[in-house]
């Protein structure tokens, strides 16, 4: 078990240009969710995943955003045209479907588009 | 609205002082609630978990919290403080209303002086 992977660690992009994100869970969990957390703030729910199905959507997933989780194993964040206002630590957890709010997460992709 | 709220940006203590983090939520039924740590570029790990039962309630590294249902508080609490506990604490938020995801704070930045 190596825990909740993240790559890449940091992204610096251009402002219109797409990126992505990938999240490797830990590999028994089946849920896996994606987290935004700005500075001073306290991360923030984008979207969730149990095995494939994407099950919940937050509105601050505009529709520029979208995420994979093909074979329910890992998944993908992308962010299409990014803007300035993007720039964050996108953080992704996975959890046991047995254990609520059993959270594992990862350290993180700090992203700043300049 | 359902929300969590940390009042103190910043909290200074002297080493091998005694730590109290405040966190209230706004919940209508029963929370689950959490405290998370985050060190610096990095992902969030669990210090302790309440979801029913006693309301003390002990958890990693010498951290306890308190659920005071009355005051709609879950503060976090340290007898001495050392050194490498110096990060950013968040109090998080769950229940039924909230499906599988965590509502997090604003985060407690805490420094040590020695």
């Amino acid at each position: 078990d190596t825990g909740v992977s993240q790559n890449p660690r940091h992204k610096i992009t251009k402002r219109g240009q797409n990126v992505t994100f990938r999240c490797d869970p830990i590999s028994e969990h089946n849920r896996l969710y994606w987290y935004r957390q700005t500075l001073g703030q306290g991360p923030e729910f984008l979207t969730y995943f149990q095995n494939e199905a994407q099950l919940e959507k937050s509105r601050l997933l505009s529709d520029r955003f979208s995420a994979e989780r093909p074979k329910g194993s890992f998944s993908t964040l992308e962010i299409q045209r990014t803007e300035q206002g993007d720039s964050a630590m996108y953080l992704c957890a996975s959890s046991p479907f047995d254990v609520p709010y059993g959270y594992t997460f990862g350290s993180g992709t700090r992203l700043t588009v300049v | 609205a359902q929300s969590v709220t940390q009042p103190d940006i910043h909290i200074t203590v002297s080493e091998g002082a005694s730590l109290e983090l405040r966190c209230n939520y706004s919940y209508g039924a029963t929370p689950y609630l959490f405290w998370y740590v985050q060190s610096p570029g990095q992902g969030l790990q669990l210090l302790l978990k309440y979801f029913s039962g006693d309301t003390l309630v002990q958890g990693i590294k010498g951290f306890e919290a308190e659920f005071k249902r009355s005051q709609s508080s879950f503060n976090l609490r340290k007898p001495s403080v050392h050194w490498s506990d110096a990060a950013e604490y968040f109090c998080a938020v769950g229940g039924l209303e909230y499906g599988n995801k965590l509502v997090f704070g604003a985060g407690t930045i805490l420094r040590v002086k020695s």
